[in-house]
C-alpha cells in the first residue's frame, strides 16, 4: 500500500514569493491533515480535512496561507507571500476517519527554507 | 491548557542497553496516547498506542503502558539496536472527545555501536 506522498520533498525560495506545497493522501483515507513543523519542536495542526470539507482550520495563519482538498482527495497548501519564519518542514497526514483513537499516516514532509 | 513534555535529548546509548523515554501529559478527559518515530529523512510512523487507561501498547519490542495516576505513558525497549537511532515523539488526542493531536517536542535517540 502506498503511504502518503508530498511534494517538493524541499523547496528554497526568497521572502514575499508564493509557495505551494501538495499532497496525495492514502487511498480511501477521508481526513487530510496539515502541520507545520518547527526545528526541534512537535508538529502542529494547520488544519484537517474531512473529505472535501475543512472541518478545522483554526490554526491556519489565513492572511497569508490558503489550502484546498477540491475533490476529497488531493490537498495543496500556499503560502502567500512566504515570510523568514515560515521556514519549517510543513507535514501531511491522512487517516481512514477522524476519531481521536485513529491512527494518522505522516508523509515525509516538504522542507520549506525561506531566504 | 492540555499538553505533553517529553524528556530532552539527545539521549545517547550503547548497543543492547535499556531505554527508557519520559512522557507525562496534561489533559482534560481520558485522552488516548501514541508514540511516534520519526527516522531521518522520513515522516512520522505510529510505534505504538493505548486508548485507555493501563493499557499497555508494544511494537518492535518497544513498550508503553497508559498510567492515569501519574499521568504518564513512558517509552521503554529492552536492547535498544543502531537502526533505533530516530526522533520519538510522544502524543495525545481525544481531549474532551475530539480528534486533535498535541504532540512533545520529542527525544533524540542515538545507539552506538
Amino acid at each position: 500500500e502506498a503511504g502518503v506522498v508530498q511534494s517538493p520533498r524541499y523547496k528554497i525560495i526568497e521572502k514575499k514569493q508564493p509557495v505551494a506545497f501538495w499532497c496525495n493522501p492514502i487511498s480511501g483515507h477521508n481526513t487530510l491533515y496539515w502541520y507545520l513543523q518547527n526545528l526541534g519542536q512537535g508538529p502542529e495542526l494547520l488544519i484537517r480535512y474531512e473529505n472535501e470539507e475543512a472541518v478545522d482550520d483554526s490554526q491556519l495563519p489565513k492572511d497569508r496561507f490558503s489550502a484546498e482538498r477540491l475533490k476529497g482527495v488531493d490537498s495543496t497548501l500556499k503560502i502567500q507571500p512566504a515570510e523568514l519564519g515560515d521556514s519549517a518542514v510543513y507535514l501531511c497526514a491522512s487517516s481512514p476517519g477522524g476519531g481521536a483513537t485513529d491512527t494518522q499516516y505522516f508523509g515525509p514532509g516538504t522542507r520549506l527554507t525561506v531566504l | 491548557g492540555d499538553s505533553v513534555t517529553q524528556m530532552e535529548g539527545p539521549v545517547t546509548l550503547s548497543e543492547e542497553a535499556f531505554l527508557t523515554i519520559n512522557c507525562t501529559y496534561t489533559a482534560t478527559g481520558y485522552p488516548s496516547l501514541f508514540w511516534y518515530v520519526q527516522y531521518p529523512g522520513e515522516g512520522l510512523q505510529l510505534l505504538l498506542k493505548a486508548t485507555k487507561a493501563d493499557d499497555k501498547g508494544s511494537n518492535k519490542g518497544f513498550e508503553a503502558t497508559y498510567r492515569k495516576e501519574t499521568t504518564s505513558f513512558h517509552l521503554e525497549k529492552g536492547s535498544v539496536q543502531v537502526s533505533d537511532s530516530a526522533v520519538y515523539f510522544c502524543a495525545l488526542s481525544g481531549i474532551s472527545g475530539t480528534y486533535k493531536y498535541i504532540f512533545g517536542t520529542g527525544t533524540r535517540l542515538k545507539v552506538l555501536a
